[in-house]
């Protein structure tokens, strides 16, 4: 079956950076984009970008160029992503989701505290 | 940007209400348009896609129509187990979540 396994919390320091990893599993990793997601209580839920697996192309949202960098590592099926220039605002749940606009398959969430 | 906003944001029902979520879209987003389901502590999980295409596995009482910028979530008989935050989404023109439909019992 498809699984995202997704790396364990993270607590950072404010201007430090956290590269957080989602590992697939069930399916071939480079037919299926990954996407990710932030979700926060005050923000809602936000689309981050995606990343093609196969080309390792990028797309993100205008608001989260230059905080976030997506990569892959297609040998060990494994989807990254680092954050940058932590603030608090950047604390949130983290999630990886297979595909773009179609995302049947989230990981479990990584939770991303930024606290001096 | 695409603007999606829901109503209500809160919304009480009683077991084996028909119940009705709203997501309307600041432009047309030619019906593509996602619902998800998110329960506390876990990842939301899709009901549906493309406006009324049910994912596998989903309970056929969960059911999606609209077009436009205009769509609805219908579930036909409330369950305790649909108790959730409900978020629509699109991606017609990049991605954008709603803010989200609380769905409690009365």
């Amino acid at each position: 079956q498809v699984q995202l396994q997704q790396s364990g919390a993270e607590l950072a320091k404010p201007g430090s950076s956290v590269k957080i990893s989602c590992k697939a599993s069930g399916y071939t990793f480079t037919s299926y984009y990954i996407s990710w997601i932030k979700q926060t209580t005050g923000q809602g839920l936000e689309y981050i970008g995606y990343i093609n697996t196969g080309s390792g192309g990028t797309n993100y949202n205008e608001k989260f160029k230059g905080k976030a960098t997506l990569t892959v590592d297609k040998s060990s099926s494994t989807a990254f992503m680092q954050l940058s220039s932590l603030t608090p605002d950047d604390s949130a749940v983290y999630y990886c989701a297979r595909g773009r606009g179609y995302n049947p398959h989230w990981g479990q969430g990584v939770m991303v505290t930024v606290s001096s | 940007d695409i603007q999606m906003t829901q109503s209500p944001s809160v919304l009480s029902a009683s077991v084996g209400d028909r119940v009705t979520l709203n997501c309307k879209a600041s432009q047309n987003i030619n019906k593509y348009l996602n619902w998800y389901q998110q329960k506390l502590g876990e990842a939301p999980k899709l009901l549906i896609y493309n406006t009324n295409n049910l994912q596998t596995g989903i309970p056929s009482r969960f059911s999606g129509s609209g077009s436009g910028t205009d769509y609805t979530l219908t579930i036909s008989s409330l369950q305790p187990e649909d108790v959730a935050t409900y978020f629509c989404f699109q991606h017609n023109s990049w991605n954008t979540f709603g803010a989200g439909t609380k769905l409690e019992l009365k």
